[in-house]
């Protein structure tokens, strides 16, 4: 059973700080990591994708990956209020199979004015 | 351009009611995915099609049948609904190809089962 842990939050950070998230995976094999932001009653939208060690940058989203500790992050700098979602981690399965991807439950944060 | 458009937005079914969520994509995509989204739970699986003519099972099957009507459109049937099926349903749907497949999502189905 593949499992991704999140930290489970929630979290408050006040405007123009620097929001962590952190995500765990079991499944060794994996090669594909995405993060997903979800406001509140609204479907999940994609923000950011990683497949190879170290960071990957894209505005003040940095998404980092560390496949020997299969740890994937996300940090999000000057953060807005409108950053105030809940943020999920989702880990691809195994090249060659069907592209199924299991999401972490999820961290909640909420950006203080 | 509409991506991936779901019906209904919401629904009350009584207990042993059938109903079937639809899910229509234009953006040509291969697969499609149903996913269930309950409070600290996180999405999970219900059923998948890797491309079309194609299903298969995922995390949750149970109490859920599918059918990939063609390339396009991917509904999922509640045969007799129960109270633990109520949740928020999302289908999905990406492109084939090399490692980045992020998803994208429908506005999703709001179904309450009493």
């Amino acid at each position: 059973q593949k499992e991704v842990e999140q930290n489970s939050g929630p979290l408050s950070v006040p405007e123009g700080a620097i929001a962590s998230l952190n995500c765990t995976y079991s499944d060794r094999v994996s090669q594909s990591f995405f993060w997903y932001r979800q406001y509140s009653g609204k479907s999940p939208e994609l923000i950011m994708s990683i497949y190879s060690n170290g960071d990957k940058e894209d505005g003040r989203f940095t998404a980092q990956l560390n496949k020997a500790s299969q740890y994937v992050s996300l940090l999000i700098r000057d953060s807005q209020p409108s950053d105030s979602a809940t943020y999920l981690c989702a880990v691809g399965s195994p090249p060659g199979s069907a592209r199924q991807l299991t999401f972490g439950s999820g961290t909640q944060l909420t950006v203080l004015p | 351009n509409a991506g991936v458009t779901q019906t209904p937005k919401f629904q009350v079914l009584k207990t042993g009611q059938s109903m079937t969520l639809q899910c229509a994509q234009d953006m040509n995509h291969n697969s499609m995915y149903w996913y269930r989204q309950d409070p600290g739970m996180g999405l999970r699986l219900i059923y998948y099609s890797a491309s079309e003519g194609t299903t298969d099972k995922g995390e949750v099957p149970n109490g859920y049948n599918v059918s990939r009507l063609n390339k396009r459109e991917f509904s999922l049937r509640l045969e007799s609904a129960a109270p633990s099926q109520t949740s928020v349903y999302f289908c999905a749907s990406s492109e084939k190809g090399g490692r980045d497949y992020g998803y994208t999502f429908g506005s999703g189905t709001r179904l309450t089962v009493v």
